[in-house]
C-alpha cells in the first residue's frame, strides 16, 4: 500500500515563530488531507489538497503531487496551535480509504 | 457546522465481552469510518461504509464487524475484546466518495481488562 512520511516528528517553537511540515508519500494521490489533533484528541480536518495551494488565516499548505509531497506551513505560531499535524493520503481506486502518516507532534511555548 | 458524536468518551470492558461502538453523524453524509489510534502507528482505518447495510474492509479488520442499518448512524462491534484492542477508537464521515473532507468525532477510549 502506500507509504506515508512525515517529518519533523517532533518539533518545539516560541510563540510567534514559523514552522513548515512535510508529507512525502510514496504513489500518486487523488485526496491528501491535513488534520491537527489538539490535546485533548479531536483531530480538525484543516485542508483538503490534493494538489495546488490553499491558505487559512495563519495556516497555508501546498501539495506538489507530481513530486509526491505537501507543505504545511503556519505562521506566528501560537499556543493553542501546538497538538500533533497529521497528514493523510488516498490514492485512484480507493479515494476514501484514508492512510494516514504518524504525525508531527508540535508544541509551541511562551 | 458537521457535528459527528461517540457514544463513549471512555469505555472499561472485560476480554471476551461484546463491545458495541456507537457513530452518529447529523449531516447526511455518505461515508462513515471507524479508525484506531495507537501510539507510533498513527491512525488505522478499520472499516469503512459508504451507503446504508454497505460496508467495506480498511486495512485492520481482523476481530472487528461493522453495522449501519441507517445512513446516520455506524456501529463498530468487538465481538469478544482482547487486550490488543484496548486503543482510542475514532469515528469520522464525509459528503461523497473520496472527494471531501472528513470529519472526526471526539474519540471513544477503550481498555480490555
Amino acid at each position: 500500500g502506500i507509504q506515508v512520511e512525515q517529518s519533523p516528528p517532533d518539533l518545539i517553537l516560541q510563540e510567534g515563530a514559523n514552522s513548515t511540515l512535510r508529507c512525502n508519500f510514496s504513489d500518486s494521490v487523488n485526496n491528501l488531507q491535513w488534520f491537527h489533533q489538539n490535546p485533548w484528541g479531536q483531530l480538525i480536518n484543516l485542508f483538503y489538497i490534493p494538489s495546488g495551494t490553499k491558505q487559512n488565516g495563519r495556516l497555508s499548505a501546498t501539495t506538489v503531487a507530481t513530486e509526491r509531497y505537501s507543505l504545511l506551513y503556519i505562521s506566528s505560531s501560537q499556543t493553542t496551535d501546538s497538538g500533533v499535524y497529521f497528514c493523510a493520503v488516498a490514492y485512484t481506486g480507493t479515494a476514501s480509504k484514508l492512510t494516514f502518516g504518524t504525525g508531527t507532534r508540535l508544541q509551541v511555548t511562551l | 457546522d458537521v457535528k459527528v458524536t461517540q457514544s463513549s468518551r471512555y469505555l472499561v470492558k472485560r476480554t471476551g465481552e461484546k463491545v458495541f461502538l456507537e457513530c452518529v453523524q447529523d449531516m447526511d453524509h455518505e461515508n462513515m469510518f471507524w479508525y484506531r489510534q495507537d501510539p507510533g502507528l498513527g491512525l488505522r482505518l478499520i472499516y469503512f461504509s459508504y451507503d446504508v447495510k454497505m460496508k467495506e474492509k480498511g486495512d485492520i479488520p481482523e476481530g472487528y464487524s461493522v453495522s449501519r442499518e441507517k445512513k446516520e448512524r455506524f456501529s463498530l462491534i468487538l465481538e469478544s475484546a482482547s487486550t490488543n484492542q484496548t486503543s482510542m477508537y475514532l469515528c469520522a464521515s464525509s459528503f461523497w466518495r473520496g472527494r471531501d473532507t472528513q470529519y472526526f468525532g471526539p474519540g471513544t477510549r477503550l481498555t480490555v481488562l
